[in-house]
């Protein structure tokens, strides 16, 4: 089972800041496929980003992914009040595919 | 927006029973695979049950194969999910939740709005 380790686990900044959110995989995720969801206080998770880097539909492009084998990062470019929230990835690559614990992002 | 409303959940006492039941938009099932999801509050989603478009190949984590079932019934718009032999660790929100295609790819483009599921005597 792929282990993934969210960092920091509570990020704290001020609307108009870059946010940097770290996950990193106890092994390889087969063909990059991770995965990165938003959610806010009562709701499900929303799907951001797939394959590491593809954006799902809608999302706005203030939010990107990068990475490969291990190591993967999302990037939000300017946080609007909206973004303030908990970000989860997940590998979609090998079965059984596994969340992280979550990275909050709150308002400093 | 592909709205997925979820039913069913509760209190229940360890080694009960329990049906989830998620509607879909027509075209929805019989399109798409379809999954479950849990979430304790506080912590991480976790992966429960899969069904392709059609119904075939029906897969599940380890912590619950052999006491949940999922199916689906294209004639209702319908997924569910069917608990028994209910433990206090299955305790979560659970979510039912859409794939990107036919064939799962195991990541979660639309989601139902929750349900509590509560094991406990």
């Amino acid at each position: 089972e792929i282990v993934l380790t969210q960092s920091p686990g509570i990020l704290s900044l001020s609307p108009g800041e870059r946010a940097t959110l770290s996950c990193r995989a106890s092994q390889n995720v087969i063909y990059n496929y991770l995965a990165w969801y938003q959610q806010k206080p009562g709701q499900a998770p929303r799907l951001l980003i797939s394959g590491a880097r593809s954006r799902a539909a809608g999302i706005p492009d203030r939010f990107s992914g990068s990475g490969s084998g291990t190591d993967f990062t999302l990037t939000i470019s300017r946080l609007e009040p909206e973004d303030f929230a908990v970000y989860f990835c997940q590998q979609h690559g090998s079965s059984p595919w596994t969340f992280g614990l979550g990275t909050k992002v709150e308002m400093k | 927006q592909v709205h997925l409303v979820q039913s069913g959940g509760g209190v229940v006492q360890p080694g009960g029973s329990l049906r989830l039941s998620c509607a879909a938009p027509r075209l929805t099932l019989g399109s798409y695979a379809m999954h479950w999801v849990r979430q304790v509050p506080g912590k991480g989603p976790e992966w429960v049950a899969t069904i392709s478009y059609d119904g075939s190949n029906p897969h599940y984590a380890d912590s619950v194969r052999g006491r949940f079932t999922i199916s689906a019934d294209n004639s209702k718009n319908s997924l569910y999910l069917q608990m028994n032999s209910l433990r206090t660790e299955d305790t979560a929100v659970y979510y039912c939740a859409r794939d990107s295609a036919p064939l799962p790819r195991y990541y979660f483009d639309h989601w139902g709005q929750g349900t509590l599921v509560t094991v406990s005597s």
